[in-house]
């Protein structure tokens, strides 16, 4: 069955630097997403990507995120100058279309 | 925010059925109801959703009220696994985000 697979399972970085989470969404999907849990917190929606272009974003996702889709394969989601605040898991989503959208295992990123 | 409303935990006995309820009393025509469920801080898995009739796959059944304010989640034959946070989400068919809530935290008991 296909799936969402990411890339790393975790991370640990330091503060101000920049770190590059990565995602394969499933092959033949159109819409992609990004979303994040703060540890004991509610998974929360980051943004969405469609036909190349941001289509919604969150108040979270602020001038330190961007997103890509670089090739027909690999979606990523990057952080330019990492905070403490951001450590938490990272989701990466993907639908075909009107149907389901499937979550892949996540990102632990831990930034000390 | 959120547009559905679920109790915050659960037990049910191993091998039980486990049912877990929905409220989305405000849910329009065109949304469908989707269940996932989170083990300890893994992805979100997909379960099941509907729009208006019941609906069975090899993991859960969902039971959708006629007016389809409320909704349920039967497992039918629990086992430890299945402890994990369960949400009811509700989702349109444009290219929504998935909103999601607390949950509940069904706790499958031996």
């Amino acid at each position: 069955e296909p799936e969402v697979t990411q890339t790393p399972s975790h991370q640990v970085t330091q503060m101000g630097q920049e770190v590059i989470l990565r995602c394969v969404p499933i092959s033949n999907h159109l819409y992609f997403y990004w979303y994040r849990q703060i540890l004991g917190q509610k998974v929360e929606f980051l943004v969405s990507f469609y036909n190349n272009e941001i289509s919604e974003k969150s108040e979270i996702f602020d001038d330190q995120f961007s997103v890509e889709r670089p090739d027909g394969s690999n979606f990523t989601l990057k952080i330019r100058s990492t905070k403490l605040e951001d450590s938490a898991m990272y989701f990466c989503a993907s639908r075909l279309g009107v149907e389901t959208q499937y979550f892949g295992p996540g990102t632990r990123l831990l930034v000390l | 925010d959120a547009k559905t409303t679920q109790p915050t935990s659960m037990d049910c006995a191993e091998g039980r059925a486990a049912n877990l309820p929905c409220n989305h009393s405000t849910i329009s025509g065109n949304e469908y109801v989707y269940w996932y469920r989170q083990i300890h801080s893994q992805g979100p898995q997909y379960i099941i959703h509907g729009l208006k009739n019941n609906e069975t796959n090899e993991m859960a059944s969902l039971i959708i009220t006629e007016d389809r304010k409320s909704s349920t989640l039967i497992l039918p034959h629990a086992t430890l696994r299945d402890t994990a946070v369960y949400y009811c989400i509700v989702v349109g068919t444009s290219y929504d985000k998935v909103i999601f809530g607390p949950g509940t935290s069904l706790s499958v008991i031996p």
